[in-house]
């Protein structure tokens, strides 16, 4: 059975600064998916990551992805307050018509 | 452009008793799927509805089914509530990998 692992689960950072979210997964998939979900909110898609080595960037964050690691990154550049929110990766495509979501990591851009 | 429509936003039910949820995709989008996100949790797939027939299934239970028309649109339905099927239940549209979600319904069952 699929297993998304994100870490950290929680990440508290200072405007202005830089910083990484790690998704992990257990077994091979086509597509890697980010999404942004603000409190009581559904979620906004960010990125989708469908091949070895691409790499995707919208303002601040960029992400990226490593099929062999079966890793994917979202980089935060110079943090900003509003990009706080719960970030989500999620991971499908294949036979597998599903999407299997990570936990979510809470980020909060402290002035 | 309208995206995904979930209605209605909130409920509230009491144990026992049953709930629709419905969703209307994006335009030019033939596939459902329904997710229940708990409470700081990641959304759980409960299904997937594509040519008005269940393609794909999650780990839920029989008290959850669905349904999909001719205009695509789909209907979530749960008998029996339990207090632990409240949560956000969103529903995705997708054309291809693309995937777009609603607002979702927030269902509290007391």
């Amino acid at each position: 059975e699929l297993k998304v692992e994100q870490n950290p689960l929680f990440l508290s950072m200072q405007e202005g600064k830089n910083y990484t979210i790690y998704c992990n997964y257990s077994t091979t998939s086509d597509r890697l998916y980010w999404y942004r979900q603000d409190p009581g909110k559904s979620l906004e898609s960010l990125f989708v990551l469908l091949s070895n080595g691409a790499v995707k960037q919208e303002g601040r964050l960029m992400a990226s992805l490593d099929t062999k690691a079966r890793l994917s990154t979202l980089h935060i550049t110079a943090a900003v307050h509003d990009l706080s929110a719960t970030y989500f990766c999620a991971v499908g495509g294949g036979s597998n018509y599903k999407l299997t979501f990570g936990k979510g990591t809470l980020l909060t851009v402290n002035p | 452009d309208a995206g995904v429509t979930q209605s209605p936003t909130h409920l509230i039910k009491t144990r026992g008793q049953q709930v629709t949820l419905r969703c209307s995709p994006k335009s030019g989008h033939d596939t459902v799927s329904w997710y229940q996100q708990a409470l700081g949790q990641g959304p759980q797939f409960i299904f997937q509805y594509y040519e008005e027939e269940e393609r794909q299934r999650g780990n839920f239970p029989d008290r959850f089914s669905g349904h999909q028309f001719p205009n695509y649109s789909s209907e979530l339905n749960v008998n029996a509530l339990l207090l632990g099927d409240s949560a956000l239940y969103l529903c995705a549209s997708s054309f291809g990998y693309g995937y777009t979600f609603g607002s979702g319904t927030r269902l509290t069952v007391v």
